[in-house]
């Protein structure tokens, strides 16, 4: 079956730490997006990218980063620099960012906490 | 800039009818989406609008009204399973896509 995975589904973060937050598609979408979700607040643009080697900000990228180096594959890394880090982050992807009736695929998130 | 407000909390009987109201205002428009969401779980479409009037899926209905800026989403003979919170989600000029805050949804027996 095809989908998005997120791993891990739970992950720590100790003060100063980069951590990764991996996202995965075998949908074969060219279009990838990382939302950041916090309690009573709507979905937040972090990142998206169009096609591979591509990507740009979204609304909060300030203390993130990401890569997008196979069309499978849009890893996000939030830094040390990001202050605030804890919350539910959600990938997803749709086929084309173009089109706009193309709904998104989400993963089923990463919750991120602060050791 | 972009605005979209849906009221935070709702609370329905089982067996019953409610009605999610979302407003936006955006720079461009193309498209608004509803999506439900379990606590802890990805958002799941619901529905797209792009042009003004109603569209049903079975047991959840979505109209628009773009001269007004206004959405709402129509859920029927409602169900325990029902409870979540229901996303209402705008594609702009610039074809991200925005989302308000949700609303929260209890059923109720």
């Amino acid at each position: 079956d095809g989908g998005i995975t997120q791993s891990p589904k739970y992950l720590f973060r100790k003060e100063g730490q980069n951590v990764t937050l991996s996202c995965e598609q075998n949908l074969n979408h060219d279009a990838m997006y990382w939302y950041r979700q916090d309690p009573g607040q709507g979905l937040r643009l972090i990142y998206y990218s169009q096609i591979v080697n591509d990507f740009q900000k979204g609304d909060i990228a300030e203390g993130y980063s990401v890569s997008r180096e196979k069309k499978e594959s849009f890893p996000l890394t939030v830094t040390s620099a990001q202050k605030n880090p804890t919350a539910f982050y959600l990938c997803a992807s749709t086929y084309s960012h173009t089109a706009t009736n193309e709904k998104l695929f989400f993963g089923s998130g990463t919750q991120l906490s602060v050791l | 800039g972009q605005n979209i407000d849906q009221p935070t909390e709702m609370t329905a009987t089982e067996g019953a009818i409610v009605q999610i109201n979302c407003t936006y205002q955006t720079s461009g428009f193309n498209g608004l989406f509803w999506y439900q969401q379990h606590a802890g779980e990805a958002p799941t479409f619901l529905s797209y609008n792009v042009l003004d009037g109603l569209e049903e899926k079975g047991r959840f209905s979505s109209f628009l009204s773009r001269s007004k800026g206004y959405s709402y989403l129509l859920l029927k003979e409602l169900q325990m399973k029902d409870s979540a919170s229901y996303l209402c989600a705008v594609r702009n000029s610039g074809y991200a896509l925005n989302f308000g805050k949700g609303t929260s949804l209890l059923v109720t027996p």
